[in-house]
């Protein structure tokens, strides 16, 4: 079969850095995605790695380990507009994209 | 250049009703997608199309169906609403398998 988890909630400190983590299993793997998704609106792409290694984007970074069906997306210098919802995809052999349930991040001040 | 739009916002249904939901893309892409978001669950793949004339299966299709018979456009109909279907729908579309997806900004349906 295939599965997707990730932590429910975090909490961290503005100004600080957080590392979400995201395993998955699949029969089937043709990459990984992390979209950030605010309350109330629409989810938005932040990153996609579909090799082994580290993906930098600004104050945002997503790695993934093929072998150990991992993934983490470390956000840095944490801002009060990073407290969202942060959700990991992938899609599968069959070419659906399958998501966690998304981790709520809270960024207090 | 409007992206992914979705048609209505909200909407009440009555139990039993039918009604369709109504995605469109102007980026001229090959797939497209339906989810639904509930609390706690994430967002679950209801149905997909990889281009016009060809649906398929997501997770969780069962009282909802699709076509697709533009590239623009891949409407959502729920045939007989049920409470279990009150949600927030969103549709998506993307160049391909693949490829980054670009949400709609959804629809908040509530069957009573």
């Amino acid at each position: 079969g295939q599965n997707i988890d990730q932590p429910t909630e975090m909490t961290a400190t503005e100004g600080a850095i957080v590392q979400i983590n995201c395993t998955y299993q699949t029969s089937g793997f043709n990459g990984l995605f992390w979209y950030q998704q605010h309350a109330g609106e629409a989810p938005t792409f932040l990153s996609y790695n579909v090799l082994d290694g580290l993906e930098e984007k600004g104050r945002f970074s997503s790695f993934l380990s093929l072998s150990k069906g991992y993934s983490y997306l470390l956000l840095k210098e944490l801002q009060m507009k990073d407290s969202a919802s942060y959700l990991c995809a992938f899609y599968n052999q069959g070419g659906k994209l399958i998501f966690g349930q998304g981790t709520e991040l809270s960024v207090k001040p | 250049n409007a992206g992914v739009t979705q048609t209505p916002k909200f909407q009440v249904l009555k139990t039993g009703q039918s009604m369709t939901l109504q995605c469109a893309q102007d980026m001229n892409h090959e797939y497209m997608s339906w989810y639904r978001q509930d609390p706690g669950m994430g967002l679950r793949l209801i149905h997909y199309s990889v281009g016009a004339g060809i649906t398929d299966q997501g997770e969780v299709p069962n009282g909802y169906n699709v076509s697709r018979s533009t590239t623009e456009d891949f409407p959502l109909r729920l045939l007989s609403a049920a409470p279990s279907q009150t949600s927030v729908y969103f549709c998506a579309s993307s160049y391909g398998t693949g490829s980054e997806q670009y949400f709609g900004p959804g629809t908040r349906l509530t069957v009573t």
